[in-house]
């Protein structure tokens, strides 16, 4: 069984100050992975996807890809409270053409003031 | 632009009773989904549309069924609701390579 797994948390970082949140998955053959930003009673939102080893930088966002060892990574700088939520990490299977997406259960990050 | 819309938001039910939640997009996307949310279990996949006139079970697809009324539409039934579908039920649509899903607000159901 295809699984994505995060630690829950939480984890606390002060503003300004840079979050490294991380993922492993078991399913050697996924192509693609995505990060999610989940605020407490609302849905996820897509905030970074990334596709190839190495970084991909979006604004203060940047996600880390090693498919060798199979981790994924979000790194959050200059960390604002306005960033405290859940970020779950999702992979894409390896199946040809269609696939679904398998989640982990999300790690929840606070920024204190 | 609205995006994915879920209706209802809130629901309490009472054991054994039936009935439909209902999604809709307007983003022309291929694929839709229904996930469950619960504490501690992260997003579950329940069934998902690849593309309209074709749905699949997905990880907890037990107690569930789902129509794809067209390609704007895909509504899930609980036909005899019990206390282990409380949750909070989210779909969503993608394009056809299941890139980038795009959420609805979600509904938070208590099955009592």
């Amino acid at each position: 069984q295809k699984e994505v797994e995060q630690n829950s948390g939480p984890l606390s970082v002060p503003e300004g100050a840079i979050a490294s949140l991380n993922c492993t998955y078991s399913d050697r053959g996924s192509q693609s992975f995505f990060w999610y930003r989940q605020y407490s009673g609302k849905s996820p939102e897509l905030i970074m996807s990334i596709y190839s080893n190495g970084d991909q930088e979006d604004g203060r966002f940047t996600a880390q890809l090693n498919k060798a060892s199979q981790y994924v990574s979000l790194l959050i700088r200059d960390s604002q409270p306005s960033d405290s939520a859940t970020y779950l990490c999702a992979a894409r299977g390896s199946n040809s053409g269609y696939s679904t997406l398998t989640f982990g259960k999300g790690t929840m990050l606070l920024v204190s003031p | 632009n609205a995006g994915v819309t879920q209706t209802p938001k809130f629901q309490v039910l009472k054991t054994g009773q039936s009935m439909t939640l209902q999604c809709a997009q307007d983003m022309n996307h291929n694929s839709m989904y229904w996930y469950r949310q619960d504490p501690g279990m992260g997003l579950r996949l329940i069934y998902y549309s690849a593309s309209e006139g074709t749905t699949d079970k997905g990880e907890v697809p037990n107690g569930y069924n789902v129509s794809r009324l067209n390609k704007r539409e895909f509504s899930l039934r609980l036909e005899s609701a019990a206390p282990s579908q409380t949750s909070v039920y989210f779909c969503a649509s993608s394009d056809l390579g299941g890139y980038g899903y795009t959420f609805g607000s979600g509904t938070r159901l208590t099955v009592v």
